[in-house]
């Protein structure tokens, strides 16, 4: 079945560091992938989208790539601070359908 | 003002009763879900519906039944509550929906729900 999943559970970081994180996809070819951010009772967030025909995309500390070889994206945070620290979700629909499907999260926690 | 509202934000109720959960997006979104999040914080769908008509149905015990009165509401009803509902339930919304289009999903709060 397609599914998605992100290898870590949980990282800790260092503020300052750059955070990286891992979205695998498998048994399909996704068009897309979107990057979400969710605090501790709240709904997710989106964050980035980034389409299979492209590699990069930032938006100011963050930046998101897409490799259709290695079926993954990661996601980066840069000069990353405290208030960086949530549960980031990897999400995009299976084929063909209105199926939105959810990576299992990465939480987050920057270290000051 | 609030995009996608949910309501209750948390619900306390005892094995067997029936209970509902309300939601409203104000953004003019053609698809509306249903999710699930477990102890985990597993996200998992569970109804999507588009212009009012169900789209997905995720293998939810149809105990959960979803109800679309207009694109700008879907509430959630469940019969019968068991231990495992216990979870939080959020409510999404997104412009478009299908692989052709690639608009974000913009969640409610969700709603805490303990079952005992």
């Amino acid at each position: 079945s397609q599914k998605i999943e992100q290898n870590s559970e949980a990282l800790n970081i260092q503020e300052g560091k750059t955070a990286t994180l891992t979205c695998n996809y498998t048994n399909y070819s996704p068009a897309y992938l979107q990057w979400y951010r969710q605090d501790p009772g709240r709904g997710p967030v989106f964050l980035l989208l980034i389409r299979e025909n492209e590699k990069e995309k930032r938006k100011e500390r963050l930046k998101v790539t897409f490799d259709t070889t290695l079926k993954q994206s990661l996601f980066h945070i840069t000069a990353s601070q405290p208030a960086d620290s949530a549960t980031y979700l990897c999400g995009t629909t299976t084929s063909g359908t209105y199926k939105y499907i959810f990576g299992t999260g990465t939480r987050l926690k920057v270290l000051a | 003002d609030t995009a996608v509202s949910q309501t209750p934000k948390y619900l306390v109720t005892q094995m067997g009763n029936d209970k509902s959960i309300k939601c409203e997006q104000n953004l003019g979104h053609d698809t509306m879900y249903w999710y699930k999040q477990d102890s985990k914080k597993f996200l998992k769908i569970m109804f999507s519906y588009n212009n009012k008509e169900l789209i997905i149905n995720e293998t939810v015990p149809n105990r959960f039944s979803p109800k679309s009165p207009d694109k700008a509401h879907l509430n959630l009803h469940i019969n019968s509550l068991e231990l495992g509902d216990s979870a939080v339930y959020f409510c999404a919304s997104s412009k478009v929906g299908g692989l052709s289009y690639n608009s974000p999903l913009h969640f409610g709060n969700g709603t805490r729900l303990t079952v005992t």
